[in-house]
């Protein structure tokens, strides 16, 4: 059964910094891995999609990682900004079975002024 | 573009009350289309996914049930609501098993 989990649950960096996001997966068979923002009480921003043959993905200040074989993918934000504050959720799709979604709990960002 | 569009967005209901909750995309044709649930402080449950108009697959058992009637149409319902089914329902669409894309979200509050 394919678990997801993010760490740290929340963050709190000073405007500025450069930070590093975790998601660790326990099945390496995986179709692709995507990272989304969710501001409060709001729909989810897919940001990037890794997929399973990708090392990683960069979007402006976002760059995501993939290491299937440890089960882990990093979201690194540079030069963090109060409007980066949002949860921060990593989803793996499954290669079998349907190709369901199977989402982390999320990593809470707040970036002080 | 592609947009995407979930109504309504808060709802209050009592327990035992039925429930429909829509969903809609425009801008592209044959979606596969989601509806998942977020509980307070949780992550989110992958409810039903559509391939197809009329194709179904549940993920958990449970008092509800969704419907496609048209290709971009994606309805979750309820008969009887239980406080447990409080929480966000959050429709999503996607090409085939690529980027999903999330509409804003209903909030479902069970009295």
């Amino acid at each position: 059964k394919q678990e997801v989990t993010q760490i740290p649950a929340a963050l709190s960096v000073p405007e500025g910094e450069n930070l590093v996001l975790n998601c660790s997966f326990t099945d390496s068979a995986i179709y692709n891995l995507q990272w989304f923002r969710q501001d409060p009480g709001k729909g989810l921003t897919s940001l990037l999609l890794i997929q399973s043959s990708q090392r990683e993905q960069t979007s402006g200040r976002l760059n995501a990682s993939l290491d299937k074989s440890s089960g882990r993918s990093t979201l690194y934000i540079a030069a963090s900004q109060p409007g980066d504050s949002a949860t921060y959720l990593c989803a793996v799709r499954r290669r079998t079975g349907g190709f369901k979604t199977i989402f982390g709990a999320g990593t809470r960002l707040f970036v002080k002024a | 573009s592609q947009t995407i569009h979930q109504w309504p967005a808060t709802l209050v209901q009592p327990v035992g009350s039925p429930l429909s909750l829509e969903c809609t995309v425009e801008g592209t044709s044959n979606p596969n289309l989601y509806w998942y649930r977020q509980a307070a402080g949780r992550g989110l449950q992958l409810l039903f996914y559509s391939v197809g108009i009329g194709q179904i697959s549940s993920e958990v058992p449970q008092n509800l049930s969704a419907s496609r009637p048209q290709d971009r149409q994606f309805i979750l319902s309820s008969k009887k609501l239980l406080l447990s089914d409080s929480g966000f329902y959050l429709c999503a669409w996607s090409v085939l098993e690529e980027t999903q894309y999330f509409g804003p979200g209903t909030r479902l509050l069970v009295l």
